[in-house]
């Protein structure tokens, strides 16, 4: 069965630096997310991915956050200078479209750690 | 606006026994509703939806869900407990003529003891 993965699954990172966090979906999905859950806490949406570009974002994903689909099957999340309050478990998702109610699939996650 | 809300951070069962764990939504239309799986160091897996039609969704590994329009209810719930169903349960709800990226639940833990 197809999945999503994810790398790497683990990245400890000193605040201030950059990190990319890299996902491979589904290959025949079309739209691409991206989730974070601190821990003991909702998952929480940042930005959803279609056709090369951004489609909705949510308030958590500032200035600081940027996404990037560099070829035919990577999908990565930078984030341009980490602070302590990003360290939280990143999840990829992708679904076969957007509008009608495909459910997500979700990779294994990274989690983040900003010291 | 879109919620989910679901009451219990944990949830205690013996096996062979009856589960349920719980979800309540607010949407402004009809909902679009979804419970996830999460094992230890795992994604979260899709379980079932609901979508429209029967109030009573089935799903994977022997799960159901039950819509309830006036409650606004979309309860998980599975007859017979495996020590295995110990993991994160997560619900999520869209708004059927909103935006499609789903809002989640804080997540229950359910614990299945032998």
């Amino acid at each position: 069965e197809p999945e999503v993965t994810q790398t790497p699954s683990h990245q400890v990172t000193q605040m201030g630096q950059e990190v990319i966090l890299r996902c491979v979906p589904i290959s025949n999905h079309l739209y691409f997310y991206w989730y974070r859950q601190i821990l003991g806490q909702k998952v929480e949406f940042l930005v959803s991915f279609y056709n090369n570009e951004i489609s909705e974002k949510s308030e958590i994903f500032d200035d600081q956050f940027s996404v990037e689909r560099p070829d035919g099957s990577n999908f990565t999340l930078k984030i341009r200078s980490t602070k302590l309050e990003d360290s939280a478990m990143y999840f990829c998702a992708s679904s076969e479209a957007g509008e009608r109610p495909y459910e997500q699939y979700f990779g294994p996650g990274t989690r983040l750690t900003v010291t | 606006a879109q919620s989910v809300a679901q009451p219990e951070d944990q949830v205690n069962v013996a096996e062979g026994n009856p589960l349920t764990v719980k979800c309540t939504y607010s949407v402004s239309g009809n909902p679009y509703l979804f419970w996830y799986v999460q094992y230890p160091n795992r994604g979260l897996q899709f379980l079932l939806k609901y979508i429209t039609g029967d109030n009573l969704v089935k799903g994977s590994y022997g799960f159901e869900a039950e819509f309830n329009k006036s409650q606004t209810s979309f309860h998980l719930k599975k007859p017979s407990a495996l020590v295995s169903d110990s993991a994160l349960y997560f619900c999520a709800v869209r708004d059927a003529g909103g935006s499609y990226i789903p809002t989640f639940g804080r997540g229950t833990s359910l614990i299945v003891h032998p």
